[in-house]
């Protein structure tokens, strides 16, 4: 089966760093995506990574261990803002060729003054 | 570009009661894709298609289906609504041959009630 995990709240405060991990257990793996999703809207796109390292833009940066089926988003000097879920999904090929994405729950990050 | 269109926003039905949930993009995207979203379940993929003509199924598809006859539109029909699809419906497209980028984008989102 497909499988991915992420923690489902966190909390940090103003100016400071957060890292949120994603785990996953998939077949035919082929890329790992971050979307934010503010309260009563849609996702919007933040990174993905399809090979091993660290993605950087901007005030975001996403790492990718497929050997260990891990991802983290990295968020740095943290605003008010940015008070909002952080999707993980897994790009997944399918037996036909073409490719489907599978999410996890989200994490609901709170910034705290 | 008016990127990924759904209508309506709202919808109530009652049990039993069929309707369309209609999804409209502009950017030439291949792929398009229908979730829903219900608290603490995160997005779970309806069904999905990768052009005109073809579609598949995703992790939950009883209960719907989908047509994909030209490459801007991709409605999701409810065939006979339950409660249990009391959910928020998001329809999501990607992929441009030109660009060669994955990154979906989502349409504002379409809440149904079913009492």
């Amino acid at each position: 089966g497909q499988n991915i995990d992420q923690p489902t709240e966190m909390t940090a405060t103003e100016g400071a760093i957060v890292q949120i991990n994603c785990t996953y257990q998939t077949s035919g793996f082929n890329g790992l995506f971050w979307y934010q999703q503010h309260a009563g809207e849609a996702p919007t796109f933040l990174s993905y990574n399809v090979l091993d390292g660290l993605e950087e833009k901007g005030r975001f940066s996403s790492f990718l261990s497929r050997s260990k089926g891990y991802s983290y988003l990295l968020l740095k000097e943290l605003q008010m803002k940015d008070s909002a879920s952080y999707l993980c999904a897994a790009r997944i090929v399918t037996t036909s060729g073409t490719y489907k994405y599978i999410f996890g729950t989200g994490t609901r990050l709170k910034v705290l003054a | 570009n008016a990127g990924v269109t759904q209508t309506p926003k709202f919808q109530v039905l009652k049990t039993g009661q069929s309707m369309t949930l209609q999804c409209a993009q502009d950017m030439n995207h291949e792929y398009m894709s229908w979730y829903r979203q219900d608290p603490g379940m995160g997005l779970r993929l309806i069904h999905y298609s990768v052009g005109a003509g073809i579609t598949d199924q995703g992790e939950v598809p009883n209960g719907y289906n989908v047509s994909r006859s030209t490459t801007e539109d991709f409605p999701l029909r409810l065939l006979s609504a339950a409660p249990s699809q009391t959910s928020v419906y998001f329809c999501a497209s990607s992929y441009s041959r030109r660009t060669g980028d994955y990154e979906q984008y989502f349409g504002p989102g379409t809440r149904l009630t079913v009492t």
